[in-house]
C-alpha cells in the first residue's frame, strides 16, 4: 500500500513560473486536502475535495488552483509563483469528512520560489 | 477564524523524562487529535479523542480531551531519542458543516541522549 504519494519532493521555481504539485492516493478515500506548512506556523488548509469533481477553498487558497477529475488524484497548481509561496506542501486524504482514522499525509513537496 | 494555541513551542528534555504539552482554543470541538511529524515526513496520527473527558493511551503516549471541549493534553512518559519531532494538535467538529481539521503550530521536541 503506497498510501498518499506526492511528487516532486523538491522544486525550485523562479518568480512568475508555474507548476503542478502531484498527489495520488490508492486507499479509495473520498476526501483529499492540500496544506502548506511554514516554519513555526503549523498547517494551513489551501483547498480540499469531498469527491471527484468537487473542490472547495480552504483557509489560504489565493494563488492556487486544484482539480479532482478522479478519486485518486488531486493536483495543486501554482500559476504565477511568488516568494510567499515558498513552503512545504502536504497532500492528505481521509475516508470520511470526519477524522475517524485521521488524515493520511504524503511526505511533502518542498518548494522554493526565487 | 478558529485557531488552536499549542504550548510549549519547543522543549529540550533528558532521555527518560516525562513530557507534557497542551492545546487550547476559544472554540468548542467534538474531536481532538495528536499528530507527530518526523523530519522530512508528513504528520502521522498518534491518538484521536472523540468524547469530552476521554483519556486514551498509545504505548507511552497518553492524551486527554478536556471537559470543556476547548482543550487537550498530550503526555509522553519515559522519553527516548526517537520521540524527537514536532507534535501537532488538531481539532474539528466532525459532522458539522465545517468539518475540516485545524492544526496548532506544533511543539518541537528535542531529546538529549
Amino acid at each position: 500500500n503506497a498510501g498518499v504519494t506526492q511528487t516532486p519532493k523538491f522544486r525550485i521555481l523562479k518568480i512568475g513560473q508555474s507548476m503542478t504539485l502531484q498527489c495520488t492516493q490508492d486507499m479509495n478515500h473520498n476526501y483529499m486536502y492540500w496544506y502548506r506548512q511554514d516554519p513555526g506556523m503549523g498547517l494551513k488548509l489551501i483547498y480540499y475535495s469531498v469527491g471527484a469533481g468537487i473542490t472547495d477553498k480552504g483557509e489560504v487558497p489565493n494563488g492556487y488552483n486544484v482539480s479532482r477529475s478522479t478519486t485518486e488524484d488531486f493536483p495543486l497548481r501554482l500559476e504565477l509563483a511568488a516568494p510567499s509561496q515558498t513552503s512545504v506542501y502536504f497532500c492528505a486524504s481521509s475516508y470520511s469528512r470526519g477524522p475517524l482514522d485521521g488524515y493520511t499525509f504524503g511526505s511533502g513537496t518542498r518548494l522554493t520560489v526565487v | 477564524g478558529q485557531q488552536l494555541n499549542q504550548s510549549p513551542q519547543s522543549m529540550f528534555i533528558q532521555e527518560g523524562e516525562d513530557v507534557s504539552m497542551n492545546c487550547t482554543s476559544s472554540s468548542i470541538f467534538n474531536t481532538w487529535l495528536w499528530y507527530k511529524q518526523d523530519p522530512g515526513e508528513g504528520p502521522v496520527l498518534l491518538i484521536a479523542l472523540y468524547k469530552a473527558g476521554e483519556l486514551t493511551s498509545n504505548g507511552r503516549l497518553t492524551a486527554q480531551f478536556g471537559i470543556t471541549r476547548k482543550d487537550s493534553f498530550l503526555n509522553i512518559s519515559a522519553s527516548i531519542p526517537s520521540d524527537v519531532g514536532i507534535y501537532f494538535c488538531a481539532a474539528t467538529n466532525y459532522g458539522g458543516s465545517q468539518g475540516n481539521l485545524i492544526f496548532g503550530k506544533g511543539t518541537k521536541l528535542s531529546v538529549k541522549p
